[in-house]
């Protein structure tokens, strides 16, 4: 049974920051990745997806990778705005589902 | 145009009452999802369907009954609601079955049950 981590639970660091969000997934055979964010009160927005034949994708000042061999995945947030305080959430599919498992999420906190 | 639409975002009722949640999606996907956030914020699939068809049905109550009258329409039905069910559901879609699509999630729907 695929069951995603994310570590730090939360975290909180001053405006400007470059920051890492780490995702691990049990089973490693990662076909899809996505990372979301989730403001309070609200829905999910998606930030990133990594298809099957990727490794990578960026987009403005994000940037995600997946390593499939070791089932784990990372976000990198170059500096930070206070903008960018919400949950941060990852969520993967493995070869053969067709369903996208969530990680326990990320609380982060820009300070200004 | 809102992509992924649910109604209602707020609902609060009785333990025993049967309730409805509306969904709809604008986007041309044929794939579409109910996930439910419990109070720790922990996402979980309860339902999806393709193209009207059930593929994906986890271990939830038979009290939930999700109906797919179109693919651009996922509705769920929930009898006998008890306090566990109190959570927020959120009703996603997708292109494509299996591993093709990327996910777009509705705004929620806030469930009390009292």
């Amino acid at each position: 049974k695929q069951e995603v981590t994310q570590i730090p639970a939360a975290l909180s660091v001053p405006e400007g920051e470059n920051l890492v969000l780490n995702c691990s997934f049990t089973d490693s055979a990662i076909y899809n990745l996505q990372w979301f964010r989730q403001d309070p009160g609200k829905g999910l927005t998606s930030l990133l997806l990594i298809q099957s034949s990727q490794r990578e994708q960026t987009s403005g000042r994000l940037n995600a990778s997946l390593d499939k061999s070791s089932g784990r995945s990372t976000l990198y947030i170059a500096a930070s705005q206070p903008g960018d305080s919400a949950t941060y959430l990852c969520a993967g599919t493995t070869s053969g589902t067709y369903k996208y498992i969530f990680g326990t999420g990320t609380r982060l906190k820009v300070l200004a | 145009d809102t992509a992924v639409s649910q109604t209602p975002k707020y609902l609060v009722t009785q333990m025993g009452n049967d309730k409805s949640i509306k969904c709809e999606q604008n986007l041309g996907h044929d794939t579409m999802y109910w996930y439910k956030q419990d109070s720790k914020k922990f996402l979980k699939i309860m339902f999806s369907y393709n193209n009207k068809e059930l593929i994906i049905n986890e271990t939830v109550p038979n009290r939930f009954s999700p109906k797919s009258p179109d693919k651009a329409h996922l509705n769920l039905h929930i009898n006998s609601l008890e306090l566990g069910d109190s959570a927020v559901y959120f009703c996603a879609s997708s292109y494509g079955t299996g591993n093709t699509g990327e996910l777009f999630f509705g705004e929620g729907s806030r469930l009390t049950v009292l």
